[in-house]
């Protein structure tokens, strides 16, 4: 069983498009979060949410947009799309707002041409 | 604010090798540590967490150790396997949830 499941694995498309990723956790958790990894391996945190409320919104521009319909899930939304938003987006969940290990999905790998 | 760094990658070790992958951090507070790892095409799997000083995160023959007084978290196994091959990520987690990374270290075992 998939923990923490993110659709689609790859997605390649032109720059000025708009976009969407998805995320859904089996796990029960009640925090979700979104992280950007570079070329070079560097993750960081983007957004994270709490019983659907955003809780953490790092320097991200606006053309970024997560969506928690429910605590199960949180997409994330991409306007315009820029060539320097090629990287792989990470989810991950956690139980609550302590010091809870997160765990993340396997990755959707973003490539603008 | 909060940080990380780790050793400088890639680092190629034989099998059966003993593997140090040193971690520094700079936190105000007590953070929580944690060790990462990222397989080929997959996502970041927890490796082991340590939740105050002196505490000792172990699974999977890896082991570290808080040190408060030297702001460390160097990971350690005393015999790596081909199949350890992958980045690892030492990372700090305080206050409101957010997991603050390190840069990662791309680790390969030759047979």
């Amino acid at each position: 069983d998939t923990a923490v499941s993110q659709t689609p694995k790859y997605l390649v498309t032109q720059m000025g498009n708009d976009k969407s990723i998805k995320c859904e956790q089996n796990l029960g958790h009640d925090t979700m979060y979104w992280y950007k990894q570079d070329s070079k391996k560097f993750l960081k945190i983007m957004f994270s949410y709490n019983n659907k409320e955003l809780i953490i919104n790092e320097t991200v521009p606006n053309r970024f947009s997560p969506k928690s319909p429910d605590k199960a899930h949180l997409n994330l939304h991409i306007n315009s799309l820029e060539l320097g938003d090629s990287a792989v987006y990470f989810c991950a969940s956690s139980r609550g707002t302590g010091n809870q290990p997160q765990h993340f999905g396997d990755g959707t790998r973003l490539s603008i041409l | 604010g909060d940080s990380v760094t780790q050793m400088e990658g890639p680092v190629t070790l034989s099998e059966e090798a003993f593997l140090t992958i040193n971690c520094t951090y700079t936190a105000t507070g007590y953070p929580s540590l944690f060790w990462y790892v990222q397989y080929p095409g997959e996502g970041l799997q927890l490796l082991l967490k340590a939740t105050k000083a002196d505490d000792k995160g172990s699974n999977k023959g890896f082991e570290a150790t808080y040190r408060k007084e030297t702001t460390s978290f160097h990971l350690e196994k005393g015999s790596v396997q081909v199949s350890d091959s992958a980045v690892y990520f030492c990372a700090l987690l305080q206050g409101a949830q957010k997991l603050v990374f390190g840069q990662g270290t791309r680790l390969t075992i030759n047979p």
